[in-house]
């Protein structure tokens, strides 16, 4: 069964680095998104992507934020200068198009910012 | 604004006694209604959904869900707990017929499954 992959699945960072947060979403699924859930918190969405362009986003995606399709096969996230308030476990997401699609999560990214 | 609670953080079951797992919910229209499961170390795994029609709405690993439009409610059901169900289970929200898709969540659920 395809299934959505993310890398790394944990990555430590020193505050103000910049971190790049990568996704192989499934193959035939058109939308893709990303979510965040800070330890002990509610999943919460990030941001909603098709056609290469930003469909949707919260406003927890700010302009530290982006995310980017690069070739045929990735989705990323990057946060340009992380703060402690960012570590949290990052979680990617694809879907069909549809007026009501599933989507399907992949493992998630733990994100420590030191 | 639209909002999924789960009113219970744990829920205990005894192994092969029915289970439920209670989320009400609170959206302007008709909702369209999800389960997922999380697994350790897992990412959250789809169980079922409900978009229309019949209020009863089955899904994998033997799990049900009745929608109850009156009591803005979407409870998970299994007729008989299996000690691998122990998981956090996460009711989910999406906007209806807005074309937006962001699922908004609720605060999850842990199930255990004693034997």
């Amino acid at each position: 069964e395809p299934e959505v992959t993310q890398t790394p699945s944990h990555q430590v960072t020193q505050m103000g680095q910049e971190v790049i947060l990568r996704c192989v979403p499934i193959s035939n699924h058109l939308y893709f998104y990303w979510y965040r859930q800070i330890l002990g918190q509610k999943v919460e969405f990030l941001v909603s992507f098709y056609n290469n362009e930003i469909s949707e986003k919260s406003e927890i995606f700010d302009d530290q934020f982006s995310v980017e399709r690069p070739d045929g096969s990735n989705f990323t996230l990057k946060i340009r200068s992380t703060k402690l308030e960012d570590s949290a476990m990052y979680f990617c997401a694809s879907s069909e198009p549809g007026l009501v699609d599933t989507q399907y999560f992949g493992p998630g990214t733990r994100l420590t910012v030191l | 604004a639209q909002s999924v609670a789960q009113p219970e953080d744990q829920v205990n079951v005894a192994e092969g006694n029915p289970l439920t797992v209670k989320c009400t919910y609170s959206v302007s229209g008709n909702p369209y209604l999800f389960w997922y499961v999380q697994y350790p170390n897992r990412g959250l795994q789809f169980l079922l959904k409900y978009i229309t029609g019949d209020n009863l709405v089955k899904g994998s690993y033997g799990f049900e869900a009745e929608f109850n439009k009156s009591q803005t409610s979407f409870h998970l059901k299994k007729p008989s707990a299996l000690v691998s169900d122990s998981a956090l289970y996460f009711c989910a929200v999406s906007p209806p017929a807005t074309g937006r898709r962001a699922l908004t969540f609720g605060s999850g659920t842990r199930l255990q499954v004693q034997p």
